[in-house]
């Protein structure tokens, strides 16, 4: 079946803007995680959803970055007033539940802030 | 706080040659260590899931172990196709994120 998907793959941004990514979840998954990924470094924890609501948003770094899910299934993050700092790979990944499940990563979308 | 480390944090084989990879941990509580591989561009796909000391995974040319402190994840008589980087992450306590290491870079010479 198909994986999880992510939209749009690569975006570049100037200082200041807005942008929104989205993600499309494996089909029946209920988990949602998002992950930022930087170069040399492993995927960190930004914000966990259970259904349409974000059980653990302990990772989003500050008030700028915000997430929805609002149906259940496609999540889409979005960040505010853009920095050069959050320049990354940005991954969604899902599973079948939270407490044992192996969660299954999109391919990322990349941003790029100038 | 959950510690995710990894070493080497390059390793170069020629094929042919086995090796193993480390993870060690620091959590309260593990509820699962997991391997991922990671290709350049893509997304991290998944490998394996431990669960408890003594466990033992296996697929192809990859088997996966775990001890209460670390995990080894060995790699026999290794392709070039095997050059990857390979992420280790656990889930630990009451949380469902996943926290990683900073993965090892594999290169395997023809």
């Amino acid at each position: 079946g198909a994986g999880v998907s992510q939209t749009p793959s690569n975006k570049v941004t100037e200082k200041g803007k807005y942008v929104e990514l989205r993600c499309d979840p494996i089909s029946g998954h209920t988990a949602l995680y998002w992950y930022r990924q930087s170069l040399g470094q492993g995927p960190e924890f930004l914000i966990y959803f259970q259904g349409t609501g974000a059980a653990d948003d302990s990772g989003l770094p500050n008030d700028r970055f915000f997430a929805v899910r609002p149906e259940g299934s496609v999540s889409t993050l979005k960040i505010q007033r853009t920095e050069r700092g959050d320049s990354a790979v940005y991954l969604c990944a899902s599973s079948l539940g939270s407490s044992r499940g192996e969660q299954f990563f999109g391919p990322g979308t990349r941003l790029t802030v100038l | 706080e959950d510690q995710v480390t990894q070493s080497p944090e390059a390793l170069r084989l020629q094929e042919g040659e086995s090796s193993s990879l480390n993870c060690s941990y620091t959590v309260s509580g593990l509820r699962g260590l997991f391997w991922y591989r990671q290709d350049p561009g893509k997304g991290p796909e998944f490998l394996f899931t431990l669960y408890s000391a003594g466990e033992e995974k296996e697929k192809e040319r990859l088997k996966a172990t775990l001890t209460k402190k670390e995990s080894f994840l060995h790699i026999t008589a290794p392709k070039p196709e095997d050059s990857a980087t390979y992420l280790c992450a656990v889930r630990a306590g009451a949380n469902s994120k996943l926290t990683f290491g900073k993965g090892i870079t594999l290169s395997v010479r023809p």
